[in-house]
């Protein structure tokens, strides 16, 4: 099993649409987790991080099932800024290495 | 706002040849990364580096791959001998003690012909 699996997508939504992505993780002894955001050929940049009681920010909704080692990822009201790379990212020990996933491509058309 | 930055944003280089990639972390940071990631695959964790030593180094980190920290200031990577699947994005990160979030530089693009 990988260690952060994403569906590749691609997820072609027009604007305003509302999108969920899901990852799964594979060391139950894990310990953050984050969504990055990836646009092409740039810099992967922390979109948000992700708390065992879910957080909001603004548009977007994280969530986090522990015994189902699930993370998920909701945007709602999708602009066409949106397009980009989403990545599901774990963190499993003390030194902060960062465990990555494939990543789940979106498009947002008009 | 404080960044991360990196030196050369593109590197060409021949197979064979040694390369040094440079990171500027932010400046009251203490924990350093580097991150490869090829063209369409995953982003992979290659080192990471506190209190001047490597804490902890990926498969993929063989003895061709070397980091220093000779200034204070700037994170090197080093390839001593490049082979045509080094090439790639070579990411670099840092982190704040006592904190989590990773900040990204810009990368260099890696073409090893």
């Amino acid at each position: 099993r990988k260690e952060v699996e994403q569906d590749p997508g691609p997820f072609n939504v027009p604007e305003g649409a509302t999108v969920a992505f899901n990852c799964t993780y594979s060391n139950s002894a894990s310990q953050s987790f984050f969504w990055y955001r990836q646009d092409c050929r740039k810099e992967p940049k922390l979109l948000m991080s992700v708390y065992s009681s879910g957080n909001e920010d603004g548009r977007f909704t994280a969530q986090l099932n522990r015994a189902s080692q699930y993370i998920s990822l909701l945007i709602r009201d999708s602009k066409l800024s949106d397009s980009a790379t989403y990545l599901c990212v774990v963190n499993n020990g003390n030194n902060r290495k960062l465990i990555w996933g494939l990543g789940t491509s979106l498009a947002v058309n008009p | 706002e404080p960044e991360v930055t990196q030196t050369p944003s593109h590197q060409v280089t021949q197979m064979g040849q040694e390369v040094i990639l440079r990171c500027v972390p932010i400046s009251n940071h203490l924990y350093f990364y580097w991150y490869r990631q090829i063209l369409g695959q995953k982003v992979e964790f290659l080192v990471s580096f506190y209190n001047n030593e490597i804490s902890e180094k990926s498969e993929i980190f063989d003895d061709q791959f070397s980091v220093e920290r000779p200034d204070g200031s700037n994170f090197t990577l080093k390839i001593r001998s490049t082979k045509l699947e080094d090439s790639a994005m070579y990411f670099c990160a840092s982190v704040r003690d006592g904190q989590t979030t990773q900040y990204f530089g810009p990368g260099t693009r890696l073409l090893v012909l």
